[in-house]
């Protein structure tokens, strides 16, 4: 059982559709991060939310930290081809120091 | 740029070899991780280093161990390598401090297969 649950895993989508990942567990976190990762590379640090009901954008991407600070989420408006990659969620739980990964959102989006 | 290197990125061995995943960083960070990512199981904490010559077991350090002699280089190794280690291995470096909210940076990875 994952302590970070992502869905969808999987998500093939056309070229300039919405689309909306979500991260979340019965846990409280101190921050949670969302990485991308593209084939053949290492995640790579997108954003980190720490404030309940935090909302963060980066251009088309759009993160959000649920109020009790337990769930997160990431919205991609007019997703386009260099947007496919692997999502990951990470959090640090509170009172805790270590990182812990969800599996990921694997997202296609065709052109 | 900030980097973080693996000495491979396709690795394949024969079971029961001992086997070197080499890591090296350039930011000058204190913590040095070693994951591995399985589909469906996301990232999963093998081992971890915050300094030079200390380190701490992850999740699933079986199998597994690593060595950090200098800064910048951290080792893993899998003293008698078996199937189920078949996998994709990911470095990663971060500074220390403030450790909930800090960025890992991560290398290419290597895909490793054991036959």
């Amino acid at each position: 059982t994952q302590l970070l649950e992502q869905s969808p895993q999987f998500l093939s989508i056309q070229e300039g559709e919405n689309l909306t990942v979500y991260c979340n567990s019965s846990s409280v976190f101190s921050s949670l991060q969302w990485y991308r990762q593209e084939p053949g590379e290492g995640p790579v640090l997108l954003v980190t939310v720490v404030t309940g009901g935090e909302v963060k954008k980066l251009k088309r991407l759009t993160f959000q930290f649920g109020d009790a600070r337990k769930d997160s989420s990431l919205h991609i408006t007019a997703a386009q081809p260099g947007d496919t990659g692997l999502y990951l969620c990470a959090g640090v739980k509170t009172g805790g120091f270590k990182t812990i990964f969800g599996a990921g959102t694997r997202l296609f989006v065709k052109a | 740029d900030v980097k973080v290197t693996q000495s491979s990125r396709y690795l394949v061995k024969r079971t029961g070899e001992k086997v070197f995943l080499e890591c090296v960083q350039d930011m000058d960070h204190e913590n040095m991780f070693w994951y591995r990512q399985d589909p469906g199981l996301g990232l999963r904490l093998i081992y971890f280093s915050y300094d030079v010559k200390m380190k701490e077991k992850g999740d699933i350090p079986e199998g597994y161990s690593v060595s950090r002699e200098k800064k910048e280089r951290f080792s893993l190794i899998l003293e008698s390598a078996s199937t189920n280690q078949t996998s994709m291995y990911l470095c990663a470096s971060s500074f220390p401090g403030g450790l909930p909210y800090n960025e890992q940076f991560f290398g290419p990875g290597t895909r490793l297969t054991v036959l």
